[in-house]
């Protein structure tokens, strides 16, 4: 089974500053797709950003981008110009079959990202 | 147009009672997932409808659990004498289509606190 590995529990940033959290995941399959959520504490989970691991480009979207390294298994989380906004739970997600017929999605267990004024 | 809904956003019981949670998906979405997400945990898979048919019903925990989406569109997860460590946040969302690129969008969850 696919594993999902966030090892930042809590981490915390000042306003417009830059912070990178991380995200590490264990699979043997070739075809499949990361992705970062955002959960406030409305509880309501909020797509981030997506990645193909068949594209080698980083995906970017605004003020977030990824690190996606597919020989290491890495996909970070780089977030620009950080706002009061951001402060969130942040999952890191991997959608793959997982040697069956369907599309799975496994997430980790979070990082509490604070940002400060 | 509207996102998912859930109802209701908060539920209470009391040990061994039978619970019914709702998810309203997004109109014209016929994939559909139910997750359960534990205190201090990601969201775990529960169950998927493509349809009114459980497409992979393999992360339900006991068969004190199970879904119906009987017209294809509102989806009912019932849980059988409830036990506490059932307490967590019930998370489902919808897509279009049960395809890989089809993005999750997701409701805001019903809070199940067993007593």
């Amino acid at each position: 089974a696919q594993t999902v590995t966030q090892s930042q529990p809590e981490m915390s940033v000042q306003e417009a500053e830059t912070v990178t959290l991380s995200c590490t995941y264990d699979t043997s399959e070739n075809n499949y797709y990361l992705f970062w959520y955002k959960q406030p504490p409305s509880r309501q989970m909020i797509l981030v950003i997506r990645q193909e691991a068949y594209k080698q480009q980083n995906a970017t979207e605004n003020r977030f981008s990824v690190n996606f390294q597919k020989a290491a298994k890495s996909f970070s989380l780089k977030i620009s110009d950080s706002q009061l906004g951001d402060t969130a739970m942040y999952f890191c997600a991997y959608l793959g079959r997982s040697g069956g017929s369907n599309y799975k999605l496994t997430f980790g267990k979070g990082t509490l990202l604070t940002v400060n004024p | 147009g509207a996102g998912v809904s859930q109802t209701p956003s908060n539920k209470v019981t009391e040990k061994g009672k039978y619970v019914e949670l709702r998810c309203d998906p997004i109109s014209g979405h016929t994939a559909l997932y139910w997750y359960r997400q534990s205190l201090g945990q990601g969201p775990e898979f529960l169950i998927y409808f493509q349809g009114t048919g459980a497409a992979d019903d393999s992360g339900l925990p006991n068969d004190r659990f199970f879904a119906v989406r009987p017209e294809g569109s509102v989806s009912t997860l019932k849980i059988q004498r409830t036990e506490r460590g059932d307490s967590a946040v019930y998370l489902c969302a919808s897509s279009l289509r049960l395809v890989s690129y089809n993005e999750q969008f997701f409701g805001p969850g019903t809070r199940l606190t067993v007593l």
